[in-house]
């Protein structure tokens, strides 16, 4: 069956390292990929998406890398912020039928020490 | 602000009431979606609406019924509800077409008494 699971369920690291959140899937078909970050109180926000075209695609101190002979994800945080604590979830895009449908994560919470 | 507007933030309700959930979005999605996120499980995706009509019903109990008036609206009629629906209720909307993310709304934090 399809799954999007993450390794890690929380992170702890100190502020001002780099930190790293994986993701496996399994659903090989599967050809876009998306990082979340949900912060207490609220939704899950955008942070960063790859195509599967692409193997690493980099953000403002974020960087995603894709893995696909593996069917591994995952977001690299560079200079770790007490700011960045919050849930990260993967997903990945399945295009089943004439809908859009994401299948999430069970998320990875980050925990950053000052 | 994410561009997904949910109201209210926060509900109480009793198991006996009748509310809704009301979600808006003005970014020209056409497929808007409601999960419910409780404690440490993943987002349950409960229904997707594509371009207003109902394309998926993930075996949610029918004291939650959806309503799509619009591609912009969508809201959530809740009755007669049990302790065990306090949860977060997100709800997203992206374009119709895969290959793109979601966008979500803060949520309802709904608590039943």
């Amino acid at each position: 069956g399809e799954s999007v699971g993450l390794h890690l369920p929380t992170l702890s690291v100190q502020e001002g390292d780099n930190s790293i959140i994986n993701c496996a899937y399994s659903n090989s078909a599967s050809d876009y990929f998306i990082w979340y970050k949900q912060e207490s109180g609220k939704g899950p926000q955008f942070i960063i998406d790859i195509r599967s075209n692409m193997d690493k695609r980099q953000g403002q101190r974020v960087t995603v890398l894709l893995n696909k002979t593996v069917k591994h994800l995952s977001l690299q945080i560079a200079a770790t912020q007490p700011g960045d604590s919050a849930v990260y979830f993967c997903a990945e895009n399945n295009y089943g039928g004439a809908t859009n449908k994401l299948i999430f994560g069970t998320g990875t919470l980050l925990a950053v020490q000052p | 602000e994410t561009g997904v507007t949910q109201t209210p933030r926060h509900l109480v309700m009793g198991m006996t009431n009748k509310k809704s959930l009301k979600c808006e979005q003005h970014l020209g999605h056409n497929a808007m979606y409601w999960y419910k996120q409780s404690a440490k499980k993943p987002l349950e995706l409960m229904f997707v609406y594509s371009l207003e009509e109902r394309v998926e019903n993930n075996s949610v109990p029918s004291r939650f019924s959806p309503e799509c008036p619009n591609s912009s609206h969508l809201f959530l009629h809740l009755h007669t509800l049990q302790p065990e629906d306090s949860a977060l209720y997100l709800c997203a909307s992206s374009p119709q077409e895969g290959g793109y993310g979601y966008t979500f709304g803060s949520g309802t934090r709904l608590t039943v008494v």
